[in-house]
């Protein structure tokens, strides 16, 4: 079974604080994605990296930035929390080969309060 | 533009009962796929259904079948015989972009309520 992993479950961080949200993937797969869902706003696309070192941005970047240093692995980096950040991050993963019916792999949510 | 459209914010239905959650999507793209997915209270995504763009059946998955509509760009799960335990937030999205390079965009999702 894939399994996608994310560090923290709750996080409570302060205004200003720099936030790192982590995310592992034990199955090879090329694209990582960070969405944020909102209640009513369903999930929105942040960052989509489609392979090591690459990052494409996605619907909602702004106060967010990423990186891909290891197939493996996407962090999710909020340099300066605000309380507009507040919610929940989803990262998912695929395998970008083999069929276009691939599905994207969830892991199981952060829920971010800034405060 | 919104990539993808769902309508109801939320939707009850009687346990035993057939219940359709609407989908439209848009894209330029000729090749592109539709996925739908259940988020129960827990959180997590579960993968129900796909269709391919260039699929001319509908997609089946035992109780879940995705009745696609290309020239209207709609894409609908259909649940027959509703149990209690579907009550959850149903989530259509859609893949896009060439080769390695896709995109996957959501919905604002539909809360389903399955009445005992």
């Amino acid at each position: 079974d894939v399994k996608v992993t994310q560090s923290s479950r709750y996080l409570v961080k302060r205004t200003g604080e720099k936030v790192f949200l982590e995310c592992v993937q034990d199955m090879d797969h090329e694209n990582m994605f960070w969405y944020r869902q909102d209640p009513g706003l369903g999930l929105r696309l942040i960052y989509f990296s489609y392979d090591v070192k690459m990052k494409e941005k996605g619907d909602i970047p702004e106060g967010y930035s990423v990186s891909r240093e290891k197939k493996e692995r996407f962090s999710l980096i909020l340099e300066s929390a605000s309380t507009n950040q507040t919610s929940m991050y989803l990262c998912a993963s695929r395998l970008s080969t083999g069929g276009f019916g691939n599905t994207i792999y969830f892991g199981e949510g952060s829920w971010l309060t800034v405060v | 533009a919104q990539k993808i459209t769902q309508t109801q914010p939320g939707m009850f239905v009687q346990e035993k009962e057939a219940v359709t959650l609407d989908c439209t999507y848009d894209t330029s793209d000729q090749s592109y796929g539709l996925f739908w997915y259940k988020q129960p209270s827990s959180g997590e995504m579960i993968f129900l259904i796909y269709q391919g763009s260039y699929d001319e059946q509908n997609a089946t998955e035992g109780r879940y079948s995705l009745n696609f509509q290309k020239a209207r760009k709609s894409a609908n799960l259909v649940i027959s015989a509703s149990q209690l335990g579907d009550s959850a937030m149903y989530f259509c999205a859609m893949r896009e972009g060439p080769g390695n390079f896709n995109k996957f965009y959501f919905g604002s999702g539909t809360k389903l309520n399955v009445k005992p």
